[in-house]
């Protein structure tokens, strides 16, 4: 079955910081979605981004389809972007459901 | 707009006991799935309905679990007898599937524990 690995699995940083959170998948997808799980055990949707560049606030994410990856960017960290960062696809032929990586448990200090 | 709707939130109960747990997906959602979330394992599904018709049920874990979509607005996944193995947290999702877009959403969860 396909396989999606996220990196790093921990990050800390100082609030204000930058990351880059990767997510690289070994098939096709027609569907995937980073999610951000808080502390208190939510998933959010953060972006449905199949592929191409999308922005929202202090969060974008672009996926490139053709190499199979796709990456989370997170500027001017804040204490309440703690929490596991999810990327999750879906591929042809599977109907709708989502594979999802690991994680990245990212913590933000104050 | 309301979203996934779960019930109940928590739930403590002992081993060998019935366990039911509730999901409303989002109003017009076509599909519906069901996840589970251990240490251990990650995320993983357990199963999926698309017009309220199991699509796949591969994820289940053994014939203790069952789950039920008796109409569009409301699914059911019941464990019987339970085991504190099964103790996890339980997500429903829903999704329009379009073809095109078909982006999922996640109710809160309900937190299992079996002692």
């Amino acid at each position: 079955g396909i396989q999606v690995e996220q990196s790093p699995p921990d990050l800390i940083l100082q609030e204000g910081a930058n990351s880059t959170l990767r997510c690289n998948f070994s098939d096709s997808v027609n569907n995937l979605q980073w999610f951000h799980q808080n502390p208190w055990g939510q998933l959010i949707n953060l972006f449905y981004i199949p592929s191409g560049t999308k922005q929202n606030g202090r969060l974008s994410a672009t996926t490139v389809a053709t190499e199979r990856y796709s990456l989370l960017y997170i500027s001017s960290s804040q204490t309440t972007d703690s929490g596991v960062y999810f990327c999750a696809v879906g591929i042809y032929n599977q109907g709708g459901k989502l594979i999802f990586g690991q994680g990245t448990e990212l913590s933000v200090k104050p | 707009d309301a979203g996934v709707i779960q019930s109940p939130r928590h739930e403590v109960t002992e081993m060998g006991q019935e366990v039911t747990l509730r999901c409303k997906p989002i109003s017009g959602h076509n599909s519906l799935f069901w996840y589970r979330q251990t240490m251990m394992r990650g995320l993983e599904l357990l199963i999926y309905f698309n017009n309220n018709v199991p699509i796949d049920d591969s994820g289940m874990p053994e014939d203790r679990f069952s789950a039920k979509m008796p109409n569009a607005s409301f699914s059911t996944l019941k464990i019987q007898p339970s085991e504190p193995r099964d103790s996890a947290v339980y997500f429903c999702a829903s999704s329009l599937q379009s073809g095109i877009h078909n982006e999922q959403f996640f109710g809160p969860g309900t937190r299992l524990t079996v002692l």
